[in-house]
């Protein structure tokens, strides 16, 4: 399978401060990424969709402002958390699907747990 | 608004015996679906992807879609210990996937 990995995998920040979160595809080029948010025992959330060279873009009710998207080559997309507090603190999963798959399968980096204090 | 409905659960299965996990779509122009599998602290896993109606087995697991009821299920055979995680149906949306919330499967030793 395709892989795809998230760096950090882990950060404590404290509240006021600015989190970049990166998003790679190994062994594949990716024009589109996702980001999902993920709290403790709910539902995975489809935060926004990373276009390579283009903008994002966002699920209603995700702040554009807040949550900083970046897809500056075909195989990084970053998310900044911009002054970030304790409510931010949560699970943040990227994907992307390799090109030419039937379904538009997608492949979920490790995820980077965020934890504002 | 496309959406995918599963059961929360728990499900408690035994050790060794089958697991069966359901789940529905609304839109009826889907076409491409898959079974994620999260353990807990950690992200999704892909283990079954389906586009045709019927059946497909992969090892243990088997992917059933019925297009027509706009319903597919996971069933897991002779179920382990290890299988104890939530269990993500996503269906194709479009550009992104639509994710159920996920059902909770704990098999007991």
């Amino acid at each position: 399978g395709a892989v795809v990995s998230q760096h950090p995998s882990r950060v404590i920040c404290k509240s006021g401060t600015s989190v970049k979160i990166e998003c790679r595809s190994l062994d594949f080029q990716a024009t589109t990424m996702f980001w999902y948010r993920q709290f403790p025992k709910k539902s995975l959330m489809l935060m926004a969709t990373s276009n390579e060279g283009s903008k994002a873009t966002y699920e209603q009710g995700v702040e554009k402002d807040k949550f900083l998207i970046n897809h500056a080559s075909l195989t990084l997309s970053t998310l900044t958390v911009t002054s970030a507090h304790p409510e931010d603190s949560s699970f943040y999963i990227c994907s992307a699907s390799p090109p030419g798959l039937e379904g538009n399968e997608q492949f979920f980096g490790p995820g980077t747990r965020l934890t504002v204090l | 608004q496309k959406e995918v409905e599963q059961n929360s659960g728990p499900l408690s299965v035994p050790e060794g015996a089958i697991a069966s996990l359901n789940c529905t779509y609304s839109d009826r122009g889907s076409q491409s679906f898959f079974w994620y599998r999260q353990y807990s602290g950690k992200s999704p896993e892909l283990i079954m992807s389906i586009y045709s109606n019927g059946d497909k087995e992969d090892g243990r697991f088997t992917a059933q879609l019925n297009k027509a009821s706009q319903y597919v299920s996971l069933l897991i055979r002779d179920s382990q210990p290890s299988d104890s995680a939530t269990y993500l149906c996503a269906v194709n949306g479009g550009t992104a996937l639509i994710f159920g919330k996920g059902t909770t499967l704990s098999v007991s030793s």
